[in-house]
């Protein structure tokens, strides 16, 4: 079954980077367009970014927009999520997710989700 | 950039009850809604899509209606599992989220 495995988080001062990794197993996962959703502690969802299959269609919310780059390799079936200039309103648990879109152009709904890895940025 | 908002924020009922929640776009997205289902400690689950197609597994008492900015996520009789956030989701303008309702035991 479809299986996404956040990693890379932890604590990292303000100011600094942080890569996050999600490994996908039980798909297929060049042909999906990948998600990344933030969760603050106690509070809602947050829409991070987007990347089409092939990586051509890339969106980001304004929220990280210049700091936040998201990538994909299809040859080992990983979503990226380089973090840059981190300040304590980007602590949250960070979620990949697949968008269901068959196309793979990122115009779909989230139907599978890892279960989050935690960034805290705190000096 | 479409705003979602939700209501009710809490929504207390019983086993059994009919829950009713709500989310309603500052602008029109046709049908480009989704609703997830979120436990304490886990990440979400999606229930309903495109308004109305329930996802893989959902049961059938889950069901969503609405069109353009009004939009009903409905659970004919909640089991105690049913109990967790809900949260709408606009795909029309972007990907953004509402700010949830939270379902919790009367």
């Amino acid at each position: 079954q479809v299986h996404l495995v956040e990693s890379g988080g932890g604590v990292v001062q303000p100011g600094r980077s942080l890569r996050l990794s999600c490994a996908a197993s039980g798909f297929k996962f060049s042909p999906y367009a990948m998600q990344w959703v933030r969760q603050a502690p106690g509070k809602g969802l947050e829409w991070v970014a987007v990347i089409s299959y092939d990586g051509s269609y890339i969106r980001y919310a304004d929220s990280v927009k210049d700091r936040f780059i998201i990538s994909r390799d299809n040859s080992k079936n990983t979503l990226y999520l380089q973090m840059n200039s981190l300040g304590p309103e980007d602590t949250a648990v960070y979620y990949c997710a697949r968008d269901n879109d068959l196309s793979g152009n990122g115009k779909g709904y989230f139907d599978h989700w890892g279960q989050g890895t935690l960034v805290t940025v705190s000096s | 950039e479409t705003i979602l908002t939700q209501s009710p924020v809490t929504l207390s009922l019983s086993p059994g009850e009919r829950a009713t929640l709500s989310c309603r776009a500052s602008q029109s997205i046709s049908s480009f809604l989704a609703w997830y289902q979120q436990k304490p400690g886990q990440a979400p689950r999606l229930l309903i899509y495109d308004t109305s197609k329930r996802a893989t597994g959902v049961p059938a008492r889950f069901s969503g209606s609405g069109s353009g900015t009004d939009f009903t996520l409905t659970i004919s009789s909640l089991e105690p599992e049913d109990f967790a956030a809900y949260y709408c989701q606009q795909r029309g303008d972007g990907y953004n989220f509402g700010p949830g309702t939270k379902l919790e035991i009367k």
